[in-house]
């Protein structure tokens, strides 16, 4: 049973739409809910990490959210190269990264 | 951001050879590193949990016998595929974690290609 599922699998923005990606998990006793970005042959790039409800934090466009069943990152007019996967992850008894499986982003200009 | 990097960043080999991969982190110190798998159009699967100075902690169907992992310093764990076949084609991600100023987070290297003829 997945514990943490992304959604949409994959998303078509146009350039200056902006839109939201979810992340909802079920696991219990969160240590940690981390957002990554990845881009094709390359390893994931950090973005951001929440550690309790209302949490929020802000990177240039994006905005990433926390409640206690899930998470949303936001995109605010994004440009084209902000197209990549964009993935979640949670910590919970340990400390490895349980990801999802991933949103698949493109923003066309 | 913290930076991890590894080495070598792709590798072809003949079935049957064993591979050694290299994970550092470069500018912080890393008790905790951990290994993944990741096939194409799909997620990173945890393989191996690495701890500098202590025996590695594998994943549920991971062979330690066949993934050997050793973290002999606090900026450096490798993994060697033993006797590697086509089926391990993959490409293989590793994370470093970082503890400072009251976080906890975990940065990944660029990863390894490796594709076994």
């Amino acid at each position: 049973e997945d514990q943490v599922t992304q959604s949409p699998e994959a998303l078509r923005l146009q350039e200056g739409e902006s839109s939201s990606l979810n992340c909802s998990y079920t696991v219990s006793g969160l240590r940690g809910l981390f957002w990554y970005r990845q881009d094709p042959g390359k390893g994931p790039e950090f973005l951001f990490t929440l550690y309790s409800a209302g949490e929020e934090k802000e990177k240039e466009r994006l905005k990433a959210t926390l409640t206690k069943k899930e998470s949303f990152l936001h995109i605010t007019a994004p440009k084209p190269e902000d197209s990549a996967t964009y993935l979640c992850a949670v910590t919970y008894s340990g400390y490895a990264l349980n990801f999802g499986k991933g949103t698949s982003l493109l923003v066309t200009p | 951001g913290a930076v991890v990097s590894q080495h070598p960043s792709r590798v072809i080999c003949k079935s049957g050879t064993s591979v050694k991969i290299e994970c550092r982190s470069l500018d912080f110190q890393a008790t905790t590193m951990f290994w993944y798998r990741q096939f194409p159009k799909q997620s990173l699967m945890l393989m191996a949990t690495s701890n500098e100075g202590s025996k590695a902690t594998y994943e549920q169907g991971v062979e330690k016998d066949k993934f050997l992992i050793n973290h002999a310093s606090l900026t450096l764990s490798t993994l060697t595929v033993t006797s590697a076949h086509p089926e391990d084609s993959s490409f293989y991600i590793c994370s470093a974690r970082r503890l400072a100023q009251g976080r906890d987070e975990q940065f990944f290297g660029p990863g390894t290609r490796l594709t076994v003829l």
